[in-house]
């Protein structure tokens, strides 16, 4: 069964400056995508970031980056020059190709993200 | 293009009584998926549908919750009869295809509170 681990339930990080969350993932499979959603205040889920697991390059979309460690299971978000938008729950998640129809996302629990002014 | 909508945003039930959550998807997305997140708790998938047909409904927690699609286009989430531990956000996404490079768009929730 795959697991997904987010240790950090709520951080804060002051405008403009730079944030990591964290985001460990437990699978046997070998060909997955991860990816990082944003929750802002009462809105919809949206799409941050997303990860290829054969792919070596960390993914980046403008501020948002990260920092895919495959060996170790790890797969960060770094948030550069903060804004007060991205305050939201930020949720790791893991999809695997099975090749069928199984396309379940597993989801962690949550990382509540406050930027301050 | 409208997103992924769900009606309603909140209900608050007693425990015994009946609620019907529904999910319109993005138009043209034969992949709608159903996720739940209790209190505290990951975001946790219920099931998955093509079209109108049930691909997989492994996450269902027991035979009080009936899911349909009729036509393949929105989807209901029946609870009954509705117990404490159903009370939660339950969301619903919608994919063009079903595979794992798809993004998945995901609904505002519908918030249930059965007291």
């Amino acid at each position: 069964a795959q697991t997904v681990t987010q240790s950090q339930p709520e951080m804060s990080v002051q405008e403009a400056e730079t944030v990591t969350l964290s985001c460990t993932y437990d699978t046997s499979e070998s060909n997955y995508y991860l990816f990082w959603y944003k929750q802002p205040p009462s809105r919809q889920m949206i799409l941050v970031i997303r990860q290829e697991a054969y792919k070596q390059q960390n993914a980046t979309e403008n501020r948002f980056s990260v920092n895919f460690q495959k060996a170790a299971k790890s797969f960060s978000l770094k948030i550069s020059d903060s804004q007060l938008g991205d305050t939201a729950m930020y949720f790791c998640a893991f999809i695997y190709n099975s090749g069928g129809s199984n396309y379940k996302l597993t989801f962690g629990k949550g990382t509540l993200l406050t930027v301050n002014p | 293009e409208a997103g992924v909508t769900q009606f309603p945003s909140h209900s608050v039930i007693e425990k015994g009584q009946t609620v019907t959550l529904r999910c319109d998807p993005i138009s043209g997305h034969d992949n709608l998926y159903w996720y739940r997140r209790v209190m505290g708790k990951e975001i946790k998938f219920l099931l998955h549908f093509v079209k109108e047909s049930k691909q997989d409904e492994s996450g269902m927690p027991n035979n009080r919750f009936l899911a349909e699609r009729t036509g393949g286009t929105y989807s209901t989430l029946k609870v009954q009869p509705a117990e404490l531990e159903d009370s939660g956000v339950y969301f619903c996404a919608s994919s063009q295809a079903g595979g794992a490079g798809y993004e998945q768009y995901f609904g505002p929730g519908t918030r249930l509170t059965v007291t």
